[in-house]
């Protein structure tokens, strides 16, 4: 069984703080990707990464895959209100199977005005 | 366009009754895949579709669910007899093609199902 654990479980920062998300696993994913869930919504995909290393950019958002495929990384640059909510990372099976995301169990995030 | 939707959005039930909840796909999306999350939770996997077949049925919890899809479109989760610890969001998504590195999967909004 692959399991994705997701750290801090939850997060408050003022607003203009800096923040990191981690993401860790013992099991490889051929893809690992980040999805931000608000309260009464779906999660909605924010990226995608694929290569060993990878680093995708977007806005304030910066995101990383590890070398090794196992884990990743999402910071936030000047955090603000707007990015209030649960981030949750997802891996792809390696084993190239149609199955279903693996989910960690989420970072609730606050941003504090 | 029109994104996955799920119906009902709420749903209170007895213990012991069975429900049915429904999932409309974004049009043309081949795959389908039901999720639960429960509260502060992450999500749980429960069945993927890739057309009306469903070749991963590893994730349902008990034989009391089950799901079936139908023309290729619509799903239907059926979880009978009821439990309280079956009390969760239930959450819908449906992907261009199912599996491979990519998978991008769109979700609905939840059908949140509470079990009295």
């Amino acid at each position: 069984t692959q399991l994705l654990e997701q750290s801090p479980q939850f997060l408050s920062i003022q607003e203009g703080e800096n923040l990191t998300v981690y993401c860790n696993s013992s099991s490889v994913f051929s893809s690992l990707q980040w999805y931000r869930q608000e309260p009464g919504e779906g999660p909605v995909l924010l990226v995608t990464v694929v290569t060993g290393g990878e680093v995708k950019k977007l806005k304030r958002l910066t995101f990383q895959f590890g070398d090794a495929r196992k884990d990743s990384s999402l910071h936030i640059t000047a955090a603000q209100p707007g990015d209030t909510g649960l981030y949750l990372c997802a891996g792809a099976s390696s084993g190239g199977g149609a199955d279903g995301l693996t989910f960690g169990k989420g970072t609730h995030l606050i941003i504090q005005p | 366009g029109a994104g996955v939707s799920q119906s009902p959005s709420n749903k209170v039930t007895e213990k012991g009754k069975d429900v049915e909840l429904r999932c409309d796909p974004i049009s043309g999306h081949t795959a389908l895949y039901w999720y639960r999350q429960s509260l502060g939770q992450g999500l749980e996997f429960l069945i993927y579709f890739q057309g009306n077949s469903a070749p991963d049925k590893s994730g349902l919890p008990s034989d009391r669910f089950s799901a079936e899809r139908t023309g290729g479109s619509v799903s239907t989760l059926t979880i009978q007899r009821t439990q309280q610890e079956d009390s969760a969001v239930y959450l819908c998504a449906s992907s261009v093609v199912g599996g491979g590195i990519w998978n991008e999967q769109f979700f609905g909004p939840g059908t949140r199902l509470t079990v009295l």
